[in-house]
């Protein structure tokens, strides 16, 4: 099946810089990526949707501003998390829909986590 | 975007299978139902996927009643390495679709020796 990386792994920052999270496609354009944050022992919940080319579109509550999403081609987008605080720390993941034939399948990444402190 | 309800938690024992029930009663034509599993700190793994009546894999088996309000994944002989979480989702697939997938609580399953 087709593969979705994400970069880093895991990640540990301080208090108020910026962390750069990588998502991509390796076998496949995507059309559409998507970005989730999940808690622990919760589900994971949709940030934003994005489109290569066009500005994200985020779910409510989400603050486009801390949040910065670009999505520069069809294999490759990036959730840049702004002045990080401790309760930004959770486990991200991405996914890219794409695929052949008349259905899309939605494919995710393995997840970032992210630690703030 | 369909709703969907599952049981917050299941447990069962090696050897066995084990179906899961979801319900979607808001699922629209052009939905399909898809199956993901997720074990902890890692991204959720599709599993299957089915519109209507029964869909297997080398996986798992997907039953769908005519009136598709509901579906139930069923996992033949269970093992430890089943102990994960298990989200039914639904919405529509169609290329043309820009359906985002929402996902429900999901059911925590927790297979014993």
């Amino acid at each position: 099946g087709a593969v979705v990386s994400q970069h880093p792994s895991r990640v540990i920052c301080k208090s108020g810089t910026s962390v750069k999270i990588e998502c991509r496609s390796l076998d496949f354009q995507a059309t559409t990526m998507f970005w989730y944050r999940q808690f622990p022992k919760q589900s994971l919940m949709l940030m934003a949707t994005s489109n290569e080319g066009s500005k994200a579109t985020y779910e409510q509550g989400v603050e486009k501003d801390k949040f910065l999403i670009n999505h520069a081609s069809l294999t490759l987008s990036t959730l840049t998390v702004t002045s990080a605080h401790p309760e930004d720390s959770s486990f991200y993941i991405c996914s890219a829909r794409g695929g052949q034939g008349a259905l899309d399948e939605q494919y995710f990444g393995p997840g970032t986590r992210l630690t703030v402190t | 975007l369909a709703k969907t309800t599952q049981p917050i938690s299941m447990d069962s024992y090696e050897g066995q299978e084990v179906n899961i029930t979801c319900s979607h009663n808001n699922i629209a034509t052009n939905d399909y139902i898809t199956w993901y599993q997720q074990f902890p700190s890692q991204g959720p793994r599709f599993i299957i996927q089915g519109y209507k009546t029964k869909v297997t894999n080398e996986v798992a088996s997907l039953f769908i009643p005519a009136d598709r309000k509901s579906s139930t994944l069923s996992l033949p002989r269970v093992s430890l390495s089943d102990t994960a979480v298990y989200y039914c989702l639904v919405g529509d697939n169609h290329r043309s679709s820009a359906s985002k997938i929402i996902f429900g609580s999901g059911t925590r399953l927790s297979i014993r020796p």
